[in-house]
């Protein structure tokens, strides 16, 4: 079966402080890749999405960066956070186009 | 920029009774309407995919209906149970042929034992 990871749960950093916040998928193989934010009281965002190794797609402009640099492994970053960038952080994976996505456990990202 | 609303934002309901909830999205450029269930300290879980008008739903005393001419579609709880309290979010597909969920903020249950 497919498992989907995320670490670390939960992180706490000083705004300029870079991010780094890591996926894997374990079960599975070319699969798609989603990250998506949760700021306080609003829906969930997609930030990135990636359909393969190196192929990143950004849906919203910002000061975060996405990378793909093995099958299943999926990283999101920052040189400089902002307060604004606070959130709930989930990664996701789906067998495709149309497919369920699937949800990892989250990050919870604070920005003093 | 697509709107996808849900009502209401939260819900008090007694154990025992039957609830719903609505999700309204765009009715053009439909392909599928996916529903959640998001318990605290868990991860979303997929609940639904529904893709054709008319569509009906169904796991456990949880079902959906889906109306895509007019943009809504009803989750029903029947019977709530303490394990049924959750966010439950529901998230529109387009026909575009691009990766993109749009999410609404969810409705928050909570079940009064």
């Amino acid at each position: 079966s497919q498992t989907i990871h995320q670490w670390p749960a939960t992180l706490v950093q000083p705004v300029g402080s870079p991010l780094s916040l890591e996926c894997t998928v374990e079960g599975t193989s070319n699969p798609n890749l989603y990250w998506y934010r949760q700021a306080a009281g609003r829906g969930l965002q997609l930030l990135f999405y990636s359909v393969g190794i190196g192929q990143i797609s950004s849906e919203v402009p910002q000061n975060l960066s996405a990378s793909r640099p093995q099958d299943r492994q999926f990283i999101l970053s920052s040189k400089k956070l902002l307060l604004s960038d606070s959130g709930f952080y989930l990664c996701a994976w789906s067998p495709g186009l149309y497919y369920e996505q699937y949800f990892g456990p989250g990050t919870r990202l604070t920005v003093t | 920029i697509l709107n996808v609303e849900q009502s209401p934002q939260s819900l008090h309901v007694q154990e025992g009774d039957s609830t719903n909830f609505t999700c309204s999205f765009p009715s053009s450029n439909f392909y599928a309407l996916h529903w959640y269930r998001w318990e605290t300290a868990k991860s979303p879980e997929a609940l639904f995919v529904m893709t054709l008008n008319g569509d009906e739903k169904k796991k456990g005393r949880i079902s959906a209906t889906l109306n895509t001419k007019e943009g809504y579609s009803y989750l029903y709880i029947k019977g709530s149970q303490p394990e049924d309290s959750a966010t439950y979010l529901c998230a529109f597909r387009t026909n575009f042929g691009n990766e993109k969920l749009t999410f609404g903020t969810g409705t928050r249950l909570t079940i009064i034992p």
